[in-house]
């Protein structure tokens, strides 16, 4: 069965300071990982997935991702952090049994303090 | 919120009534999905379609029905065995190699 864990509720960061939002998962062969994004009484946004490919993956508003198989992680990262990235991030991992569905992590909420 | 559209934002179910949550998309996508969301609990899968006039149970399907007459439109209905509705509903959908979900604003739900 896949899954994906998120283990900080809640990360508080200075503006201007990196910032890493932690993800582990599960799964039997090679995992499709997503990150999305929520703020206050909306729907989730994509930010960046990883398929296949280069470990690293960049994605929207400067956020990236360092997709990692010996850890089975897939921390969201910035290098400078906004007071505006304050939001509900989510990471989600896709059924691999066909129906192509999403499993997704708790959340952690971010904040940015100014 | 891309192409996809749920209404109301806001709806209040009194005890024993049945409330429909719409959702329309304008993407041409194939699958739709019907997401709970509660607080620290992430977001929990409770319908989806892949295809017009198919469906299949999530994991917490108890309580809830859905249709898809239309490939642009999966209501989900909370009906009355749903003990515990209140929750923020999402709706979502996906087009062909299925890797992104793209998501509606969702429906507050909250019992009167």
């Amino acid at each position: 069965a896949q899954s994906v864990a998120q283990p900080e509720d809640q990360v508080n960061v200075a503006e201007g300071n990196p910032l890493t939002v932690k993800c582990t998962y599960s799964v039997s062969g090679n995992p499709y990982l997503f990150w999305y994004v929520q703020y206050p009484n909306r729907g989730l946004q994509f930010l960046l997935k990883y398929i296949t490919g280069d470990n690293l993956v960049k994605g929207s508003y400067g956020f990236e991702a360092e997709f990692n198989k010996s850890q089975t992680s897939f921390h969201l990262k910035k290098p400078s952090a906004l007071v505006s990235d304050s939001a509900l991030y989510f990471c989600a991992v896709r059924d691999q049994t066909g129906a192509n569905n999403l499993f997704f992590g708790t959340g952690t909420r971010l904040t940015v303090i100014p | 919120d891309g192409g996809i559209t749920q209404s109301p934002k806001y709806l209040f179910r009194k005890e024993g009534q049945n409330v429909t949550l719409s959702c329309e998309q304008n993407l041409n996508h194939d699958a739709m999905y019907w997401y709970r969301q509660d607080p620290g609990q992430g977001l929990r899968l409770i319908y989806y379609s892949q295809i017009v006039n198919d469906f299949q149970k999530g994991d917490i399907a108890e309580g809830y029905s859905v249709s898809r007459e239309k490939k642009e439109s999966f209501p989900l209905t909370v009906t009355s065995a749903q003990k515990n509705p209140t929750a923020f509903y999402l709706c979502a959908s996906t087009g062909q190699g299925r890797n992104i979900q793209y998501f509606g604003a969702g429906t507050r739900l909250s019992v009167l």
